[in-house]
């Protein structure tokens, strides 16, 4: 079963930053956190991960809080092919996935 | 960039039947998934895959269903007798060995009449 809690649904204006947050309390010390999306039923579409630092890559912002017990995936400047089901995984390197239901964000003109 | 790739996109078929679905993971990758998506619900793990063997699998994954790695690139997914409720977005996935991330196919919709 997953290990994340993630609000079933979010809005953000275009151009503004989505900030969609994800609790993993019970994460343990080598676990990662991964942000995946999943665009109508295409493939689910790796955006970033991290173990305890935050991380950026050209996709989004990833904040890890210190106790790693919750995050934060930001999207600086939301489009509207940002639209999507985002997904907040917790596991080991190389296991496989247990997804939730995640975040489905809107992005509105 | 280097992609996972899935055929065939759309497979209908009759109860009763066998259908393979067919994966070509990232070039050089090692480790192997199969997931599926019914429609509406979540994507749920099926089994993953490495060194020719299965490493996990998950309850769904019962005696109809196999994997197999038939050559270096291929890596297949067999129902041997379909169920109504086989119908679904199955997708593949890969990792490298140094790598951390999975990468996802676009995935093979079954419809299963």
């Amino acid at each position: 079963d997953a290990k994340t809690t993630q609000p079933p649904s979010m809005d953000c204006a275009e151009g503004r930053a989505a900030n969609l947050p994800c609790n993993h309390s019970t994460i343990s010390g080598n676990e990662y956190v991964y942000w995946y999306r999943q665009i109508h039923s295409q493939g689910p579409q790796y955006i970033i991960h991290g173990l305890k630092n935050n991380e950026t890559n050209e996709m989004a912002s990833l904040i890890i809080t210190e106790d790693r017990k919750s995050s934060t995936l930001i999207l600086p400047h939301a489009t509207l092919r940002d639209t999507a089901v985002y997904y907040c995984i917790v596991t080991y390197t190389g296991n496989q996935f247990y997804f939730g239901t995640g975040t489905s964000l809107t992005v509105i003109p | 960039e280097p992609e996972v790739t899935q055929t065939p996109s759309h497979q209908v078929t009759q109860m009763g039947q066998e259908v393979i679905l067919r994966c070509v993971p990232i070039s050089n990758h090692l480790y192997f998934y199969w997931y599926r998506q019914i429609l509406g619900q979540k994507v749920e793990f099926l089994v993953s895959f490495y060194n020719n063997e299965i490493s996990e699998k998950s309850e769904i994954f019962d005696d109809q269903f196999s994997v197999e790695r038939p050559d270096g690139s291929n890596f297949t997914l067999k129902i041997r007798s379909t169920k109504l409720e086989d119908s679904a977005m199955y997708f593949c996935a890969s990792i490298g060995t140094f790598q951390e991330t999975q990468y996802f196919g676009p995935g093979t919709r079954l419809l299963v009449l």
